[in-house]
């Protein structure tokens, strides 16, 4: 089973400029995670996709970031323009969660777009 | 507050000693329980899920929840080099609904 997979691996743009990560989750899992790590501090979550719906984007920091995920297969990311604090890891995950139970089954990662805005 | 605090280390043991990961927790309501190994430029791997208070052992590994105390830890026995990576705590519960919140990681190095 291939696991999650996430591109580019690194991202170097400047302050003002556009970027778009990319995600495939695990093939069959309805349930599609982005969370963010900035240094020093812990993983935090962005939003949660079941299928193609946004189920919670509480966690997306303004609206410069826009998430979609086409068909409920592979999910996008989009930071537009880019500011300095945005730079981070990226890390998407998924799970095979039954419907309304996401809590209860646990992440599976891609390794990550390591993201530098300069 | 943070929701889960974690100390960073970094921890140093020599290769075969008993390493002890701690997580502390703020929120009672947290009922699942996961550690995750992360090496370095790689995403973090499950290692451990459970659910609620106890242990759960597999492997070299054993996994402890005091619910009472809202304290997890992760224990690795005869650690080895291949061990040597950040641990990560993440707990989740239903009424935090889709969100799963992570410990800062703790960096351990095995030393042979």
């Amino acid at each position: 089973e291939a696991g999650v997979t996430q591109f580019p691996s690194h991202s170097v743009i400047e302050k003002g400029q556009t970027v778009t990560l990319r995600c495939d989750p695990i093939s069959g899992h309805d349930n599609l995670y982005w969370y963010r790590r900035v240094m020093g501090k812990e993983i935090k979550f962005l939003l949660h996709f079941v299928k193609e719906s946004k189920q919670d984007e509480s966690g997306m920091p303004n609206n410069r970031f826009l998430a979609e995920r086409t068909g409920g297969t592979y999910s996008t990311l989009k930071v537009q323009p880019a500011e300095l604090e945005d730079s981070g890891v990226y890390f998407c995950a998924s799970s095979q969660a039954k419907t309304g139970r996401s809590y209860n089954s646990p992440l599976h990662f891609g390794n990550g777009t390591r993201l530098t805005v300069t | 507050q943070k929701e889960v605090e974690q100390d960073p280390g970094p921890l140093s043991v020599p290769e075969g000693a008993i390493v002890s990961l701690n997580c502390t927790y703020s929120n009672s309501a947290f009922q699942y329980f996961m550690w995750y190994r992360q090496y370095s430029r790689k995403g973090p791997e499950l290692l451990m899920y459970t659910y609620s208070s106890g242990n759960k052992e597999d492997g070299r590994f054993t996994a402890q929840v005091d619910k009472s105390s809202k304290y997890i830890s992760l224990f690795i026995r005869d650690s080895q080099p291949s061990d040597s990576a950040t641990y990560l705590c993440a707990m989740s519960a239903r009424n935090t609904g889709n969100q799963f919140y992570f410990g800062t990681g703790t960096s351990l190095t095995v030393i042979p």
